[in-house]
């Protein structure tokens, strides 16, 4: 069964730490590794990762995939009370040759404090 | 238009009620997705559309009856629902191409639906 854990559950910081979310993947035919903020509604695209070892980065977050070690990381810098959300890991597999299937972690809740 | 559309955002039903959750996209996107969210819980899948046929359908029971009319266009019809059915309900699209598929997902807002 593909299996997706992220670590911590909840992390409460304050504003200017830099925090580090890891997600664990076990999934069979891998594809990508999606990274996602949730606030009150729909998840909002972070992050996608396909190759190893090449971090991407957009403002103060970045992140970085490791296919030997099946995990990846997303790093948030200078926090602020807007990064407060749950942030969401999910790992695609080739369900098909036209769609893929996400599988989620449990997320992790992060709240930053003024 | 770089969005996937949910109405409504709300509902409220009885559980003898019948009602329908709409999601279209008009991003040329060739697969489309229901998942349901409960509170403080990830998205879990529900079914897969791919070229608006069904192919994927995650042990959904019966009272869950999905349609794909047109390539746009993702219904989910509800019948004789259960209170503990009440969750977010997300839509989302991805582009698909036959021997190739493009693996970024994109979420429409969701209805939150509440069965009394």
């Amino acid at each position: 069964e593909d299996k997706v854990v992220q670590s911590p559950l909840s992390l409460v910081v304050h504003e200017g730490d830099t925090v580090t979310l890891n997600c664990s993947y076990e999934v069979t035919n891998f594809r990508s590794l999606l990274w996602y903020k949730q606030e009150k509604k729909a998840p909002t695209f972070l992050f996608m990762l396909t190759s190893s070892g090449i971090e991407k980065k957009s403002g103060r977050l970045s992140s970085i995939l490791d296919k030997k070690e099946l995990f990846s990381i997303l790093n948030i810098t200078a926090t602020q009370t807007g990064d407060s959300a749950i942030y969401l890991c999910a790992a695609s597999n080739a369900g098909g040759t036209s769609y893929g299937k996400l599988t989620f972690g449990q997320g992790t809740i992060l709240t930053v404090h003024p | 238009d770089t969005e996937v559309t949910q109405t409504p955002k709300h509902l409220v039903m009885g559980m003898t009620n019948k009602k329908s959750l709409k999601c279209e996209q008009h991003m040329g996107h060739r697969a489309m997705y229901w998942y349901k969210q409960k509170a403080k819980k990830p998205p879990e899948l529900m079914f897969v559309y791919s070229y608006e046929k069904l192919s994927i359908n995650e042990s959904v029971p019966s009272r869950f009856s999905p349609e794909c009319p047109n390539s746009s266009l993702l219904n989910l019809h509800l019948h004789a629902l259960q209170p503990e059915d009440s969750a977010l309900y997300l839509c989302a699209s991805s582009q698909g191409h036959l021997g190739r598929w493009n693996y970024g997902y994109t979420f429409g807002s969701g209805t939150r639906l509440t069965v009394v």
